[in-house]
């Protein structure tokens, strides 16, 4: 099993731009997450979808998109690129609800300039 | 609203030596709690986790933490640490009335020195 993987690793973006960050699992979860990194600080939850075809807001939201069309896939979306953007992004995945162990990707490293 | 922190932002300790990393937290709820670890550059790693079994929660690489509800408490141990413990260590708390939301507190950098 690969568990979760992230592409890219890295990506430097021009403000304005937009871009996707693929996330896939092959672990038939059917929780999978996305949270934001930055210095300094805890994650915190982007999106999130509890199966195909449905997903909620998060704490930060706003200037991303998300969509699950398969269990395996949970592309993040950045529409118009700015600097506050700029973060190490994780993709994580769970069988079911809260106590359950969410695994992790190894992140995307984005730079908005 | 659930909430943790961890009190210790960088705690250096000597090879050998124990480790104690420090985390409080507040919920409304039976809280569900864990402990993740990032090492540089890379994602986050499960240590150990509480689910409202026994209190003292055995992880991997020899962690342990023990719930405390009366001190609302969640503190991280080892016995003696190991060069391979120098990483990240964050202390989350479940949202358990939120599809598995987890609460993460801003992580403690664990340091240790040979």
């Amino acid at each position: 099993n690969a568990g979760v993987t992230q592409t890219p690793k890295f990506r430097i973006l021009k403000i304005g731009q937009s871009m996707t960050l693929q996330c896939a699992q092959d672990m038939n979860h059917n929780y999978m997450y996305w949270y934001r990194q930055d210095p300094g600080m805890g994650l915190k939850l982007i999106y999130y979808s509890v199966g195909a075809g449905i997903t909620d807001k998060g704490e930060v939201p706003n200037g991303y998109n998300v969509s699950r069309s398969t269990t395996e896939d949970f592309p993040l979306r950045l529409e118009l690129a700015a600097p506050s953007q700029t973060s190490v992004y994780f993709c994580a995945s769970s069988y079911g609800l809260a106590e359950d162990t969410q695994y992790f990707g190894p992140g995307t490293r984005l730079t908005v300039l | 609203a659930q909430s943790v922190t961890q009190l210790d932002s960088h705690v250096s300790v000597s090879e050998g030596t124990p480790v104690l990393l420090r985390c409080n937290y507040s919920s409304s709820y039976s809280p569900s709690l864990f402990w993740y670890v990032q090492h540089p550059n890379k994602g986050l790693q499960l240590l150990l986790k509480y689910t409202s079994a026994a209190t003292l929660v055995k992880g991997i690489n020899g962690f342990e933490a023990e719930f405390k509800k009366s001190e609302t408490s969640f503190h991280l141990t080892k016995p003696s640490a190991h060069m391979s413990d120098a990483a990240e260590y964050f202390c989350v708390v479940s949202d358990r009335g939120s599809q598995g939301n987890l609460i993460f507190g801003k992580g403690t950098k664990l340091s240790v020195k040979p």
